[in-house]
């Protein structure tokens, strides 16, 4: 069975700061994706960025980007020019190809400060 | 705006009652999933359809069920109820082709006194 960890319970960061989120994750599958959501306040799951595990190259969405390490297996969330508005809930999230089945993290809080 | 609608969005109820959840996916979608959030935990994934046919599940307790209709909206009955059942109870849409993107809806606060 496929498991998902992050060991931050809760983070913080200055606004305009750059914060990484950990995440790893174990399966024995070769093809399957990787998700980060973020659950504002308002509690909607929101798609932050996701992941093919074929892909080689890190994805990147504006000042969000990951680290993927497939060998490792770690997928960690970094957020560039930290905003307010990053304040929330970040679950990481791994998927089996094939299956659209979503299995999640504990999720780390972030706080970001002014 | 996911385009996924759930009713209601507050529920407030007694222990021992029967409550019933609806998820609308979004339009096209023929998947659908329900997922539970305990306070402070992560999501579980409880149960899957698609086009109307159970596909995976997951954590679901037998006191609860749920289906799919003709117009692909779906319904979660939670039956039976205790006070560890309260909790955000997500819906999740997708088209079905294992792409992996799902849309959540708002959720449902479910809250059992």
């Amino acid at each position: 069975a496929q498991t998902v960890t992050q060991s931050q319970p809760e983070m913080s960061v200055q606004e305009a700061e750059t914060v990484t989120l950990s995440c790893t994750y174990d399966t024995s599958e070769n093809n399957y994706y990787l998700f980060w959501y973020k659950q504002p306040p308002s509690r909607q799951m929101i798609l932050v960025i996701r992941q093919e595990a074929y892909k080689q190259q890190n994805a990147t969405e504006n000042r969000f980007s990951v680290n993927f390490q497939k060998a490792a297996k770690s997928f960690s969330l970094k957020i560039s020019d930290s905003q307010l508005g990053d304040t929330a809930m970040y679950f990481c999230a791994f998927m089996k190809q094939n299956t659209d089945k979503l299995i999640f993290g504990t999720g780390t809080r972030l706080q970001v400060f002014p | 705006d996911s385009g996924v609608t759930q009713t209601p969005k507050h529920l407030i109820t007694a222990t021992g009652q029967r409550v019933t959840l609806r998820c609308s996916p979004r339009s096209g979608d023929l998947s659908v999933y329900w997922y539970q959030q305990s306070l402070d935990q992560g999501l579980q994934f409880l149960i899957q359809y698609y086009n109307g046919e159970e596909r995976a599940k997951g954590n679901i307790l037998e006191r609860f069920s749920a289906q799919q209709f003709p117009d692909l909206h779906s319904e979660l009955n939670l039956s039976s109820l205790e006070l560890g059942d309260s909790a955000l109870y997500f819906c999740a849409s997708s088209g079905g082709q294992g792409t992996g993107e799902l849309f959540f809806g708002e959720g449902s606060r479910l809250t059992v006194l």
